[in-house]
């Protein structure tokens, strides 16, 4: 059984990066049937797609975040990364981990979600 | 970016009660939609893909509608585990979006 779980600060400043790290157990990240996703869901808001890693390195991110979005994967370990630089408050969401399925571009795998609350 | 909205915004219903839920897309995204299952606290949960397809392990009360810009979310006889948010996807293109969701409360 897939799992993914993300892990990471619950407190990052202003200004400063958000950095989280998703650990898959269950399952290869270097599979080519798949892309690695991250998604976050501010309170009371709807989901936000982030970004997406693919096995060999193909990255995909959010026009919105582009500009502040890095996502890497370390195949070694069977994890990938996210790090978002320059947090205001609005980045304080829960953010997931999730399994993207190739062509039908759906999440069928998440991470139990990490609150990243962005505060001085 | 393609605005996903839904309607309604919540929902109160029985258990046995037959109950839709609608998606509607800003431009057309085909049979690009998916939808999840949210309870408070959890990750969305995988409940149709394609528009139209039943994830595995997901009960057949749960149907989904719908091509183009205007797709629906049945749930044919309500149960006490069906009480949650449900929200829609397009994936026919980045940035994927989502609905605002529906908040399904029993009455």
């Amino acid at each position: 059984q897939l799992q993914l779980q993300e892990s990471g600060p619950g407190l990052v400043k202003p200004s400063e990066t958000l950095s989280l790290t998703c650990i898959v157990s269950g399952g290869s990240i270097s599979s080519s049937t798949y892309y690695w996703a991250w998604l976050r869901q501010p309170p009371g808001k709807e989901l936000e797609w982030v970004g997406s890693i693919y096995y060999n390195g193909n990255t995909y991110y959010n026009p919105s975040l582009k500009s502040r979005v890095t996502i890497s994967a370390d195949t070694s370990r069977n994890q990938f990364s996210l790090r978002l630089s320059s947090v205001p408050a609005a980045d304080t969401a829960v953010y997931f981990c999730a399994r993207l399925i190739s062509g039908g571009w759906f999440f069928d795998y998440w991470g139990q979600g990490t609150l990243v609350t962005v505060s001085s | 970016d393609i605005q996903m909205t839904q309607s309604p915004s919540s929902l109160s219903a029985s258990v046995g009660d037959r109950v839709t839920i609608t998606c509607r897309a800003s431009q057309s995204i085909s049979n690009y939609l998916i939808w999840y299952q949210q309870k408070p606290g959890k990750a969305p949960k995988l409940l149709i893909y394609a528009a139209s397809s039943l994830q595995s392990g997901v009960p057949s009360r749960f149907s989904g509608s719908g091509s183009g810009t205007d797709f629906t979310l049945t749930i044919s006889s309500l149960q006490p585990e069906d009480f949650a948010t449900y929200c829609c996807q397009q994936s026919y293109n980045t940035p994927y979006t989502f609905g605002q969701g529906t908040k399904l409360e029993i009455k």
